[in-house]
């Protein structure tokens, strides 16, 4: 099971470009990088995933180094309401998964945008 | 569409008692999940269920919890004694299989007393 190491608070500006850096030492072959966002009294979401290089969708943009052992989220122009809680997960998600997934839930990173 | 349904969404109950949480997942969706969040920390997996199966249920205190998930649809969460320390959000997730993203509930939030 691999277990993630993020910045427990990061503090930022309405506007910028906000990255999120996830370390990830013992990443395996199989596993997969998956990135929740939680709100206050709400249930987490899921942002984005990916396995290596660079995965972009409506919301944001994961960056893969080639030796996979860290990962950067990156939130493009934040606003207030992208302040939340951030979770960076490692888990066993490719097809070969069978019915084991595992995602180890750290402390995640407490995001504050302000205006 | 509709999201993954939970309740209550607040429950109080006195140590030793019991409790009862439901979880209504996203129609078609086969696995399914109960986590347990404590304030200040991430979601912790109590138990994965794969339409009525039990996939994982390594972290769950069987002494005092228990859940089912009959006709691999509707799950319930159980904990009987309740103790103190039980205090937390439970939520569910469920997911179109194992393999793909989670969708959470809103979660239900449970003070023992």
């Amino acid at each position: 099971l691999a277990k993630t190491t993020q910045p427990i608070s990061m503090d930022s500006y309405e506007g910028q470009e906000v990255n999120i850096t996830c370390s990830h030492n013992n990443i395996a072959t199989n596993d997969y990088i998956t990135w929740y966002q939680q709100f206050p009294s709400q249930g987490p979401r899921f942002i984005i995933q990916g396995y290596k290089t660079k995965v972009t969708n409506e919301v944001a943009s994961l960056f893969i180094p080639a030796d996979r052992k860290s990962s950067t989220l990156s939130l493009p122009r934040v606003s207030l309401s992208d302040t939340a809680v951030y979770y960076c997960l490692v888990g066993d998600n490719g097809v070969n998964a069978g019915n084991n997934r595992k995602l180890i839930w750290g402390l995640g990173t407490s995001l504050a945008v302000n205006p | 569409e509709a999201g993954v349904a939970q309740s209550p969404r607040y429950k109080i109950i006195e140590k030793r008692q019991s409790v009862a949480f439901w979880c209504n997942p996203i129609s078609g969706h086969a696995t399914l999940y109960w986590y347990q969040q404590i304030l200040g920390q991430g979601p912790k997996l109590l138990i994965q269920f794969q339409n009525n199966g039990v996939v994982d249920d390594s972290q769950l205190p069987k002494d005092r919890f228990s859940a089912e998930r009959l006709k691999g649809v509707d799950s319930t969460l159980k904990i009987q004694p309740a103790k103190l320390e039980d205090s937390a959000v439970y939520l569910c997730a469920s997911s179109l299989n194992t393999n793909t993203e989670a969708f959470f509930g809103q979660g239900t939030r449970l003070t023992v007393v």
